[in-house]
């Protein structure tokens, strides 16, 4: 089945600074990696996905690229604000729509 | 569309009793999954649905857990008996398969068994 490797599994970094965070899937069928963040006591949100016919994509101070060779795919974050400071999820496919979740990196960002 | 919603949003019972979790998906996605979400494991897949019928239940964790979909718009997920280990977060989501597997999760229901 579809294991879902993350890491590191805690990050702290001082604001300003990058943050980046890394998965490793198993199933070489999957064609689609989202990330989730999820603030304290709310729910997991989508801030950015990839789709296996690209290898980067950028949304202002997030970026995510992937390595489908490697079956690897990470989140980038620049200039981190303290309201960057959440758990990070990053998730893969498993038969197209089931989506396998990774263990969350606790992300905090020190002003 | 209100989005995922699903009630009630805090439960507490005593260790033994029936729970029933629900889960209203947005309108017109056709899947709809439940997540347990615990310190310990994170957030979990317990079963799917796609056009209401159950496609994966591996992860439910053993016979107390079950889950119906009766109509396109409404879920539950049941614990009977429920017991304190089943303490968690538990997440409904939805996604809509054309559009790609973007999942909107639901604000979640605290369970506390005592």
């Amino acid at each position: 089945g579809e294991n879902v490797e993350q890491h590191p599994s805690t990050l702290s970094v001082q604001e300003g600074d990058s943050a980046v965070i890394k998965c490793t899937y198993s199933d070489s069928a999957s064609n689609y990696f989202p990330w989730y963040k999820q603030e304290l006591g709310k729910r997991p949100q989508l801030i950015i996905d990839i789709r296996s016919n690209v290898g980067e994509k950028k949304d202002q101070r997030i970026a995510v690229t992937l390595n489908k060779t490697a079956k690897h795919f990470s989140l980038h974050i620049t200039e981190t604000q303290p309201e960057d400071s959440a758990v990070y999820f990053c998730a893969a496919p498993k038969y197209g729509n089931k989506l396998v979740f990774g263990a969350g990196t606790i992300l905090r960002v020190k002003s | 569309d209100a989005g995922v919603i699903q009630s009630p949003r805090h439960e507490v019972t005593e260790m033994g009793q029936e729970v029933t979790l629900r889960c209203k998906p947005i309108s017109g996605h056709d899947y709809l999954f439940w997540y347990r979400q615990t310190m310990m494991r994170g957030l979990e897949l317990l079963i799917y649905f796609n056009n209401n019928v159950p496609i994966d239940d591996s992860g439910m964790p053993e016979d107390r857990f079950s889950a119906k979909m009766p109509n396109a718009s409404f879920s539950t997920l049941k614990i009977q008996p429920s017991e304190p280990r089943d303490s968690a977060v538990y997440f409904c989501a939805s996604s809509f398969s054309r559009g790609g597997t973007e999942a909107f999760f639901g604000q979640g229901t605290r369970l506390t068994v005592v």
